[in-house]
């Protein structure tokens, strides 16, 4: 079966753009998890969701920063108004409910001039 | 708040000899741990898992992990490395509370010809 699908693969922009990544889960995975990868670190939580609610948005570091999971499938990434320090990786993640097992996505590469 | 220390950025072997990854962790109570793997180019993919079965945990690829709670230790070991060995190694503490992962910083494994 399908694994966890990330969309753009990769992503450049100029500084103060609007960009939107995506995520599809695993089909059946209630929980979707967001994180971001800089270079030479590991995974950082930003948010978690279980169905179509936010179960812990503790991560994202600012405002800027928001997710959405309408319909408890697809997952988007919201960021405003970005920043040089923005660019990284951003990795999504699937989980069947209490496995504590998550699939990866190969993550969208953001870069910011 | 739970957290994983990985000892050594980066560990070279020889081909054939055994790997020796090291991983602390700091919790307040009995922790889930895991191990994972990102080749390069690819997703994160998880290694191994210790959730309070068995202290000796054995995972894909012929790894094996040892929970130590006396020495708050969860590393990491294989006695042979092979080649397709090479590529950065993730311990993780998981709060299953919220089902939170946390991720250290990562080991970068080289593997000698």
């Amino acid at each position: 079966g399908a694994g966890v699908s990330q969309t753009p693969s990769n992503k450049v922009t100029e500084k103060g753009k609007y960009v939107e990544l995506r995520c599809d889960p695993i089909s059946g995975h209630t929980a979707l998890y967001w994180y971001r990868q800089s270079l030479g670190q590991g995974p950082e939580f930003l948010i978690y969701f279980q169905g179509t609610g936010a179960a812990d948005d503790s991560g994202l570091p600012n405002d800027r920063f928001f997710a959405v999971r309408p319909e408890g499938s697809v997952s988007t990434l919201k960021i405003q108004r970005t920043e040089r320090g923005d660019s990284a990786v951003y990795l999504c993640a699937s989980s069947p409910k209490n496995t504590g097992e998550l699939f990866f996505g190969e993550g969208s590469r953001l870069t910011v001039l | 708040a739970q957290s994983v220390t990985q000892l050594d950025s980066h560990v070279s072997v020889s081909e054939g000899t055994p790997v020796l990854l090291r991983c602390n962790y700091s919790s307040s109570y009995s922790p889930s741990l895991f191990w994972y793997v990102q080749h390069p180019n690819k997703g994160l993919q998880l290694l191994l898992k210790y959730t309070s079965a068995a202290t000796l945990v054995k995972g894909i690829n012929g790894f094996e992990a040892e929970f130590k709670k006396s020495e708050t230790s969860f590393h990491l070991t294989k006695p042979s490395a092979h080649m397709s060995d090479a590529a950065e190694y993730f311990c993780v503490v998981v709060d299953f509370g919220n089902e939170k992962l946390t991720f250290g910083t990562g080991t970068r494994l080289t593997i000698i010809p």
